[in-house]
């Protein structure tokens, strides 16, 4: 089955550390994106990226970093720089069709201790 | 001014009933407009999209886009228990490469 994984699931993180987020598709899709969700606040986008080896800013990329070195895979790095890391962190993926739809991977819930 | 703006709520239905959820737009020049339903603690899924103004039927649920206004809405018809969810609105802007989300409109269904 065509979908989007991500892991972990649930992730606790002590201040000042690093966390990547993986996030793999086998959709063959081009675009993929990172989103936060916040309760009351909806998704904001964090990160972008059209196609391999290139990503675009977000509405909030501070202290966050991507890397898109295959079509697959799309992880993101939150840095201690972040200062409010705790969230909901949603990785999409969106098709060349031209309908602008988003598939959304089942999110990882990002806690600091 | 926020680019997507939904009242969140809670909106509360009895079962059996149309609930109606709306959704307004900044940006005159934006082109498409989903609805994603995200139950709590899930990711979102995609209900529908609509380009043009007018309605769109899919089953039970209808979306209306009025690009004058710049209003977009979803109807929810005989409504479920298992419609209880968040209902996102998203809209995606000319010469923009990503969707724009509203807060969120929380949708109880009473039995």
């Amino acid at each position: 089955d065509g979908g989007i994984t991500q892991s972990p699931k649930y992730l606790f993180r002590k201040e000042g550390q690093n966390v990547t987020l993986s996030c793999e598709q086998n959709l063959n899709h081009d675009a993929m994106y990172w989103y936060r969700q916040d309760p009351g606040q909806g998704l904001r986008l964090i990160y972008y990226s059209q196609i391999v080896n290139d990503f675009q800013k977000g509405d909030i990329a501070e202290g966050y970093s991507v890397s898109r070195e295959k079509k697959e895979s799309f992880p993101l790095t939150v840095t201690s720089a972040q200062k409010n890391p705790t969230a909901f962190y949603l990785c999409a993926s969106k098709d060349g069709s031209g309908a602008n739809v988003l598939t959304f991977g089942a999110g990882s819930r990002l806690t600091v201790l | 001014q926020k680019e997507v703006e939904q009242n969140s709520g809670p909106l509360s239905v009895p079962e059996g009933a149309i609930a109606s959820l709306n959704c307004t737009y900044s940006d005159r020049g934006s082109q498409s407009f989903f609805w994603y339903r995200q139950y709590s603690g899930k990711s979102p899924e995609l209900i529908m999209f609509i380009y043009s103004n007018g309605d769109k039927e899919d089953g039970r649920f209808t979306a209306q886009l009025n690009k004058a206004s710049q209003y977009v809405s979803l109807l929810i018809r005989d409504s479920q228990p298992s419609d209880s969810a968040t209902y996102l609105c998203a809209v995606k802007r000319v010469r923009a490469n990503n969707l724009f989300f509203g807060t969120g409109t929380r949708l109880t269904v009473i039995p």
